[in-house]
């Protein structure tokens, strides 16, 4: 159980497109979704955080308007990266919980297997 | 700023013996810790969690020591198997965040056992 997906698992895209990145929870309700993005030999820096039926939160020096997260039900949220540059190459990963089930412990945070974006 | 750190980006063991991967935090908020195991191609999944108010916590194979005083923990694995080759991250989180529960990572230590 507790399956997290990611489409698609890689992306080579022009500059200046929109890329849309999908996060499903299989076999659970996600009530939070987190958006993480890691650069080589970087750890995993959290963009934001998406509660279902509600505007994302984002992290501090993450734009917006850049990169739009919809979380319109409880087992898929979407990540879309607008006009993106090469500066946007990263792997981006989705994690998933049900904050119901989950009883306030951490660990079920379950992580998809990420989307590795190239943008030439 | 990187409010938590794992030092060691790579390591290699023995097969059988002892691995340990540290990890350092600066946020005197954090209180409570996870270590996540990484496959190429794969999310991260959990492993083990301590919270600050234990100094040690073990689940078969592996222990999670904490050190509040100096801001350290380390996991320790043992015996080690070739199975636990992977990349490990070190993550931690706040109660502060109740209900938005952040989790700041580490770099990554990839562990490779040596058959």
């Amino acid at each position: 159980g507790a399956v997290v997906s990611q489409h698609p698992s890689r992306v080579i895209c022009k500059s200046g497109t929109s890329v849309k990145i999908e996060c499903r929870s299989l076999d659970f309700q996600a009530t939070t979704m987190f958006w993480y993005r890691q650069f080589p030999k970087q750890s995993l820096m959290l963009m934001a955080t998406s509660n279902e039926g509600s505007k994302a939160t984002y992290e501090q020096g993450v734009e917006k308007d850049k990169f739009l997260i919809n979380h319109a039900s409880l087992t898929l949220s979407t990540l879309t990266v607008t006009s993106a540059h090469p500066e946007d190459s990263s792997f981006y990963i989705c994690s998933a919980r049900d904050w119901w089930q989950a009883g306030g412990k951490q660990e079920t945070q379950y992580f998809g297997p990420g989307t590795r974006l190239l943008v030439l | 700023d990187q409010q938590v750190k794992q030092n060691s980006p790579s390591l290699s063991v023995q097969e059988g013996r002892i691995s340990i991967l540290n990890c350092d935090y600066t946020n005197s908020m954090f209180d409570y810790f996870l270590w996540y195991k990484k496959y190429p191609a794969e999310g991260p999944t959990f492993l083990i969690s301590i919270s600050s108010i234990k100094d040690k916590n073990e689940d078969g194979r592996f222990t999670v020591f904490l050190n509040k005083s100096a801001k350290h923990l380390s996991l320790h694995i043992v015996p080690s198997q070739p199975g636990d080759s992977a990349v490990y991250f070190c993550a931690a989180s706040s109660i502060y965040n109740f209900g938005n529960e952040k989790l700041t990572f580490g770099t990554g230590t990839r562990l490779t056992i040596i058959p």
